[in-house]
């Protein structure tokens, strides 16, 4: 298994409170990923990294942001949480494009109140 | 826009076959498929690339038409460890590997 880790894995918050996902992988992957899954919606690519301080925008980025410092962290904020960003938030890590899988972490379950 | 998944849901029993379906209005790039289990993260299962030829593993083969934009998903002779959500994921470019994922299909497979 690749070495993907995130924390929390679980997290009750009040609306209006900031809110920090951390992903952790082990692998020296270049490409990090942060998504979102909801019910009925699949899987939705909130922002990505292809590098260090390298981040760019995926279909649902609104009210989140992100930030590489170093190769094996990738976090995620919500600056102040809403009720509608309550999911289950995955990441993901990538070695390359094309040919490359995406390997999933155990997902953050989050619930804003 | 987000793929198309066909069905949504299907039931089997175990050794009968399945085709899941993945359609795209845009040009495709790459086709990835993945598996997810209840309460778990979605495992790769495999990746088909524009040009690139049918892929196999085991008893599960993928297929992908780039004239219609769209990728098969096949399970032959299914056990019960197949059961699960499939989603395919589609890249419109060889660029950072940025997959929109469909809605899934629920498979579903009894004794």
């Amino acid at each position: 298994d690749a070495g993907i880790t995130q924390s929390p894995r679980h997290k009750v918050t009040e609306t209006g409170t900031p809110v920090t996902l951390r992903c952790h992988q082990t692998e020296n992957h270049r490409y990090m990923y942060w998504y979102r899954q909801d019910p009925g919606h699949g899987l939705r690519l909130i922002h990505y990294s292809y590098g260090v301080k390298d981040t760019d925008k995926g279909e649902v980025s609104d009210g989140y942001s992100v930030s590489r410092s170093k190769t094996e962290d990738f976090l995620l904020t919500l600056e102040s949480a809403t009720s509608s960003q309550t999911s289950v938030y995955f990441c993901a890590i990538s070695s390359g494009t094309g040919d490359y899988e995406q390997y999933f972490g155990p997902g953050t379950r989050l619930t804003v109140t | 826009q987000q793929p198309v998944q066909s069905p949504q849901a299907v039931i089997l029993r175990e050794g009968e076959d399945a085709v899941i379906n993945c359609s795209s209005s845009k040009a495709l790039y790459s086709v990835h498929w993945y598996r997810q289990k209840h309460g778990e993260a979605p495992v790769f299962l495999m990746i088909l690339l524009k040009g690139g030829e049918q892929k196999g593993h085991e008893k599960i083969s993928a297929s992908f038409n780039e004239k219609k934009q769209q990728s098969s998903l096949y399970l032959t002779a299914s056990q019960l460890s197949y059961s699960g959500t499939y989603f395919c994921g589609t890249e419109v470019n060889n660029a950072g590997n940025m997959l929109t994922f469909g809605g899934g299909t629920r498979l579903m497979v009894k004794p």
